[in-house]
């Protein structure tokens, strides 16, 4: 099973509100990645998690902050977010040691009013 | 982190052999060098990787310069459903995980 799953598929969200993005794979990984993808732009890497551990945060704002309850789940959760942040969130996971083949999720699409 | 020059947008005719070129000339010596391609609508697909030498896998074959600063993905005969964007990316290795930069990929058409 090389399928990493992610919910919602689309979410719609005020800027007062809380909510969280979802990630799960099965396949024994122990990296996971969250990506934010704007209309016609390469994905950008947002964090990674290393055996459950956070081991980049590529300076993103507070408002998103990333969980990995376990090694097959990986959660995004949003608060106070602005209109800017309407994106594609992907998710991604791949084996810890090279060459990091990364399997992508295929996306929450996210809309800030 | 090193970074990757595509060109922005290739055209083919459907089953003609396609090369996609890619440029990497920060490329460090364990980067490994691995192709995506998205599909509208869908998130990114691994296509495939290397780090010295040639490889050829069922979706594409991927020629590494020798000097590593460059390398071209070949789509051996072009179909409809290859008409995507296709990334060229370096995996840097970090604790545990592989940090990669997508740069702007090459928007490929292709032509019936």
């Amino acid at each position: 099973d090389t399928e990493v799953t992610q919910t919602p598929k689309h979410l719609v969200m005020g800027m007062t509100n809380k909510k969280s993005l979802k990630c799960e794979q099965h396949m024994g990984h122990r990296a996971m990645y969250w990506y934010k993808q704007k209309a016609k732009k390469p994905p950008e890497l947002m964090f990674v998690y290393s055996y459950e551990k956070l081991s980049i945060n590529e300076s993103v704002p507070s408002r998103f902050s990333p969980e990995c309850p376990n090694s097959s789940l990986l959660n995004l959760h949003l608060h106070a977010l602005q209109p800017e942040d309407s994106a594609l969130y992907l998710c991604a996971s791949s084996q810890e040691q090279p060459p990091y083949e990364q399997y992508f999720g295929p996306g929450t699409r996210l809309t800030v009013t | 982190d090193a970074k990757t020059t595509q060109p922005n947008s290739m055209e083919s005719n459907e089953e003609e052999p396609v090369h996609l070129p890619c440029n990497h000339s920060t490329i460090s010596g364990t980067d490994y060098i691995h192709w995506y391609r998205q599909l509208p609508s869908q998130g990114p697909e691994y296509v495939i990787h290397g780090l010295t030498s040639n490889v050829n896998n069922r979706m594409a074959s991927l020629a590494i310069a020798e000097d590593r600063k460059s390398s071209t993905l070949i789509l051996h005969r072009a179909t409809l459903r290859d008409a995507a964007v296709y990334y060229c990316i370096l995996s840097v290795i970090r604790t545990n995980a592989g940090k990669s930069t997508f740069g702007d990929g090459t928007t490929l058409t292709v032509k019936p």
